[in-house]
């Protein structure tokens, strides 16, 4: 079945570091890509998202490209914010069968120290 | 404003006492579902729903119910409560066109003793 795994945390950076959270995926298709962020005591919130191989998703200075060669969906920032602190979820959707369920990494929690 | 609502935000019960959780959604989304959150695990379905009186069990359904009487609506039933079900439960709705983004309530912590 399809799976995603993602990079062990947590993870503290200094403020203005470079981002890099490591994702890649297993899936029978051609999945949709997604990276979700939940900050302290809220639901997942949708950062950004690409539906076909190549495809770059950004938001608030995050990017990821979906890369179908190596199976991968990694999240980058080139200068993170103590505001950027959160746990990230990389997540996958083949859309099989109409259900939209979504295939969840076990999170990255992020710390980010002024 | 458009959001995906749960109540209660948290719940403290006792094996075998059944407790609903509701989920309710404003923007007219046919697709609903719940996921459980636990330590290590990240997110599992629970069920879904593609419309009113559409449900199906998704990857961890026992010990769970749905229903789905209104399209807004889509409440998450346990019967008879344990503490492995012990957990933070999310809602989440989207338009169901096939492309997985989805909109999540805040949450619910359930802890069951």
């Amino acid at each position: 079945g399809d799976s995603v795994t993602q990079m062990e945390g947590p993870v503290t950076l200094s403020e203005e570091a470079f981002l890099t959270i490591n994702c890649t995926y297993t899936a029978t298709g051609y999945p949709s890509l997604f990276w979700y962020v939940q900050y302290p005591g809220e639901g997942l919130q949708l950062l950004l998202k690409a539906t076909k191989a190549d495809d770059k998703g950004s938001n608030k200075g995050f990017e990821a490209t979906y890369r179908k060669e190596t199976t991968s969906f990694h999240l980058e920032k080139g200068s993170v914010q103590v505001s950027d602190s959160a746990v990230y979820f990389c997540a996958l959707s083949d859309g099989g069968f109409g259900n939209e369920k979504l295939t969840f990494g076990t999170g990255t929690r992020l710390t980010i120290i002024p | 404003e458009a959001q995906v609502t749960q109540n209660p935000r948290y719940l403290i019960t006792v094996t075998g006492k059944k407790l609903t959780v509701t989920c309710s959604q404003n923007m007219n989304h046919e697709y609903m579902s719940w996921y459980r959150q636990d330590p290590g695990l990240g997110l599992r379905q629970i069920y879904y729903s593609m419309n009113v009186e559409v449900t199906d069990k998704g990857d961890v359904p026992e010990g769970y119910k749905v229903s789905r009487k209104e399209k807004r609506n889509f409440p998450l039933i346990l019967e008879s409560p344990s503490p492995n079900q012990t957990s933070l439960y999310f809602c989440a709705s989207s338009f169901g066109q096939g492309v997985g983004e989805q909109f999540f309530g805040p949450g619910t912590r359930l802890t069951v003793l």
